[in-house]
């Protein structure tokens, strides 16, 4: 069974620090794995995609790595900013037109003065 | 260019009610997706729609659950009727194309809670 492991559940930090979340998958075969933002009552947005040959992407202070042969990935917020305060959701996909993703139940950051 | 529109944002119904969610994907995608995302969970997919043509329903409870996306483009999810774990945000996404490197985009959700 496909399926997707982040930790941790949840966690508080100050601003400017640096932290990083972690995600385990079993998804296969492997398409690519997606790291999302979630704001509260907001939905999903698209932070990065990583295929199976890349193992490191950044967008602006967001940095995720991925290694296809532990199946992990980890995304790392530099310098963090209280509008990181958010749920990130690590969803994988497998391959084929279906476009068949597996969410894990996200990370909660919760950023603080 | 505007994104995917829900409506409405929340709702508050009793169990054995029905409701209906709305969903306008952005202009010119083709594929629809409706996700159930409870609280504390990641979503989960309900239904996938490329054009107006079902592509994937398997988790969608077809005993009260209803969605269709009449001409392709605006598409409407029911539940009838309403069960107390059918509390949850109803997300819609949508894709240029199918295929699992188009990236999704969703809109805001609508926060369902049944008394």
């Amino acid at each position: 069974k496909n399926q997707v492991e982040q930790s941790p559940q949840s966690l508080i930090i100050l601003e400017g620090k640096n932290c990083t979340l972690q995600c385990n998958y079993t998804v296969s075969p492997f398409s690519n794995l997606r790291w999302y933002k979630q704001d509260t009552g907001r939905g999903p947005v698209s932070l990065t995609i990583m295929t199976f040959s890349e193992n490191t992407k950044s967008n602006g202070r967001y940095t995720a790595t991925l290694d296809a042969d532990t199946k992990q990935s980890s995304l790392h917020i530099t310098a963090s900013q209280l509008s990181d305060s958010a749920s990130y959701i690590c969803v994988v996909s497998s391959t084929g037109t279906a476009s068949k993703l597996t969410f894990g139940t996200g990370t909660r950051l919760q950023v603080t003065l | 260019e505007a994104g995917v529109a829900q409506s409405p944002r929340y709702k508050i119904i009793e169990k054995r009610q029905s409701v209906a969610f709305w969903c306008n994907p952005i202009s010119g995608h083709a594929t629809l997706y409706w996700y159930q995302q409870i609280l504390g969970q990641g979503p989960k997919l309900l239904i996938q729609f490329q054009n107006n043509g079902v592509v994937d329903d398997s988790q969608l409870p077809k005993d009260r659950f209803s969605a269709e996306r009449l001409k392709g483009v605006d598409s409407t999810l029911k539940i009838q009727p309403a069960k107390l774990e059918d509390s949850a945000v109803y997300l819609c996404a949508s894709s240029l194309l199918a295929g699992s490197y188009n990236e999704q985009f969703f809109g805001p959700g609508t926060r369902l809670t049944v008394l």
